[in-house]
């Protein structure tokens, strides 16, 4: 595989449920990033991830939990959502954590809260 | 106030006519720009990047940036109904350790 992967690509949950996102970059870059996009909003940077350290938090509330434990692997973790959580989650890789040239995104999971 | 502007739209051009995209950022020390390209239902995906001011042509692609003016944009030439997308306007922070998206210009080019 090359790029990166994000699994699953679609998940609908209850606000009661725990999942977790999973995100796989085949770039060998050591910087990782969590975004979710809603409908009608800019890109919401979520986490950052340099060198598998969490560098940014953007005040993201605490039912998600990121986890990076490797520079190939990131994960986000769910539980009791609320509906307005529903939205594409994307993660991205980037080298050395910069972004002067830019992000690759992988293709999201689209997430549904019921 | 928003730290990377772009107009909504939609933009509607023709087919074979050149479509004009704008933002505006608002951090003066920003160094890298970047325009992504988003179809419906689908990841971004980088097609420019731009560094010093003036132009930038890779293919039917220009990407422009005035650092004075804090203003960077994207010409598509010849565009084609394939090129009708959203285009995100990107700019990296004054640490330069992430980048800021704009909410995106929806294009469209009409047969």
């Amino acid at each position: 595989e090359t790029g990166v992967t994000q699994t699953p690509r679609h998940l609908v949950m209850g606000m009661t449920n725990k999942k977790s996102l999973k995100c796989e970059q085949h770039l060998g870059h050591n910087a990782m990033y969590w975004y979710k996009q809603s409908a009608k909003k800019p890109l919401e940077l979520m986490f950052v991830y340099s060198l598998e350290e969490r560098v940014e938090n953007n005040s993201v509330p605490s039912r998600f939990s990121p986890e990076c434990p490797n520079s190939s692997h990131l994960f986000l973790h769910l539980h009791t959502l609320q509906p307005e959580d529903s939205a594409l989650y994307l993660c991205a890789s980037s080298q050395d954590g910069r972004g002067d040239y830019g992000y690759t995104f992988g293709s999201g999971t689209r997430l549904t809260v019921v | 106030q928003k730290e990377v502007e772009q107009n909504s739209g939609p933009l509607s051009v023709p087919e074979g006519a050149i479509a004009s995209l704008n933002c505006t950022y608002s951090d003066r020390v920003s160094q890298s720009f970047f325009w992504y390209r988003q179809y419906s239902g689908k990841s971004p995906e980088l097609i420019m990047s731009i560094y010093s001011n003036g132009d930038k042509e890779d293919g039917r692609f220009t990407a422009q940036l005035n650092k004075a003016s804090q203003y960077v944009s994207l010409l598509i030439r010849d565009s084609q109904p394939s090129d009708s997308a959203t285009y995100l306007c990107a700019v990296d922070n004054n640490a330069g350790n992430m980048l800021t998206f704009g909410g995106g210009t929806r294009l469209m080019v009409k047969p």
